[in-house]
């Protein structure tokens, strides 16, 4: 594709449901990153990717946040019994290199809102 | 605490003036990147600077990183009321991990 895409680009969820967000990167991409901002907040790393193993979880908040990636390509954030405060918008981003050393590309981001 | 922190949180200009913003970071860093981002949602690249570079130009814009006082700049020539945007830095450091760490950003208005 032209660029990344995630889906949905909005979600309410209630409280205590789990939600999945996806993300579909540059075709070829070996690097996927997972970013959380809240409102008015700078990006908050939650994981990175390399082909499909993640080398980098620190920035998980809790247990109730997973991701997963497939084939190289497709990934998906997986949130449990959600929270309020999970509430933000999700981004994802993929770059040709997993060195640190290339531009990241960014998706439009996925708007969650807990009630 | 956040790698990078901008400076100042926000700015507003008049179009036609020049606007420059200030990154700060702790650690390290192999590179140091400015991403535009509009209406809270996807962010875009604007340029990418190296650690062995103290300056590069792209259009209207000019970003200097000074490695000894870990901090960059970005100066924005002859604003357009579409440079309306937040402007964050990211750096990706040298500790092993490939992450990078985005600061608070600064909000950029340009009234037309």
């Amino acid at each position: 594709g032209a660029g990344v895409s995630q889906s949905p680009s909005n979600k309410v969820t209630e409280k205590g449901k789990d939600v999945e967000l996806r993300c579909d990167p540059i075709s070829g991409h070996t690097a996927l990153y997972w970013y959380r901002q809240s409102l008015g907040q700078g990006l908050e790393f939650l994981i990175y990717f390399q082909g499909n193993s993640a080398p980098d979880k620190s920035g998980l908040p809790s247990d109730r946040f997973s991701a997963e990636r497939t084939g190289g390509s497709v990934s998906t954030l997986t949130i449990q019994r959600t929270q309020q405060e999970d509430s933000a918008v999700y981004l994802c981003a993929s770059s040709s290199d997993s060195g640190g050393t290339d531009t990241q590309y960014f998706g439009p981001g996925t708007r969650l809102t807990v009630l | 605490s956040q790698q990078g922190e901008e400076d100042p949180q926000a700015l507003s200009i008049q179009e036609g003036e020049n606007a420059t913003m200030n990154c700060s970071y702790k650690t390290s860093i192999n590179n140091l990147q400015w991403y535009r981002q509009n209406s809270g949602r996807g962010l875009v690249h604007l340029i990418l600077i190296r650690s062995n570079e103290r300056e590069k130009h792209s259009g209207r814009l000019r970003v200097t990183l000074d490695t000894s006082k870990k901090s960059s700049s970005l100066l924005i020539t002859a604003s357009r009321a579409a440079d309306t945007a937040s402007y964050f830095c990211a750096t990706a450091t040298t500790s092993g991990t490939y992450k990078y760490i985005f600061g608070t950003g600064t909000r950029l208005k340009v009234l037309a």
